[in-house]
């Protein structure tokens, strides 16, 4: 168990529509990276936070957002969904943030836009 | 950009074989590298990792060096389980931007 939590599991949806999915980071790290791995394209970075402050900014759409709240959890907001956005989205955390502080994985939710 | 590379699976082994997943990279400066393992239904969980050239990281009896000059983190384990059988991410790190970068990852299956 990484310690990281991640809410939904599971999540289909239709077309057109928006979703928020949720992290819990583990307890005392600082930093949430967002990550989307489809099979095509593999895992993709798309955004990371520390301490409530967008760090960087990865190959994250403009249909999509992220924020990181004083508890330190992080949303991750899906808006006008294509079919080409099911993929599973990763949520992980670290310490710090940087190099030196490797990255800890949730264990994802499965996102299926019919 | 930084980039990883692996090499192609699917890898297909017997029980007790010898494993080398193949890994180079590009990147400037003097980046960490890790291997990442994601078994089934799970997120990916660190392997190992190095943090500059001619470092070894080893773990659960798999190892990868990092070398400079071939910008190369190959991992190898010398007789591998049915229960290592999952993907493997090589992935790296730079010292001026804050994301990891993963290669495709490589798929291996050990039968028994």
């Amino acid at each position: 168990d990484s310690g990281v939590t991640q809410t939904p599991k599971h999540l289909i949806t239709a077309t057109g529509q928006r979703v928020t999915l949720r992290c819990s980071p583990r307890s005392g790290d600082l930093s949430v990276y967002w990550y989307q791995q489809s099979l095509d394209q593999g895992l993709q970075f798309l955004i990371q936070y520390y301490n409530g402050e967008e760090r960087a900014k990865g190959n994250i759409l403009e249909r999509f957002s992220a924020q990181q709240f004083p508890d330190l959890h992080s949303e991750l907001n899906l808006s006008s969904l294509e079919l080409g956005d099911s993929a599973l989205y990763f949520c992980a955390s670290s310490v710090t943030g940087t190099v030196n502080s490797p990255l800890h994985f949730g264990n994802g939710t499965r996102l299926t836009v019919t | 950009g930084n980039s990883v590379t692996q090499m192609e699976g699917p890898v297909t082994l017997s029980e007790e074989a010898f494993l080398t997943i193949n890994c180079t990279y590009t990147a400037t400066g003097y980046p960490s590298l890790f291997w990442y393992v994601q078994y089934p239904g799970e997120g990916l969980q660190l392997l190992l990792k190095a943090t500059k050239a001619d470092d070894k990281g080893s773990n659960k009896g798999f190892e990868a060096t990092y070398r400079k000059e071939t910008t190369s983190f190959h991992l190898e384990k010398g007789s591998v389980q049915v229960s290592d059988s999952a993907v493997y991410f090589c992935a790296l790190a730079d010292n001026y931007g804050q994301n990891f970068v993963f290669g495709p990852g490589t798929r291996l299956s050990v039968l028994p």
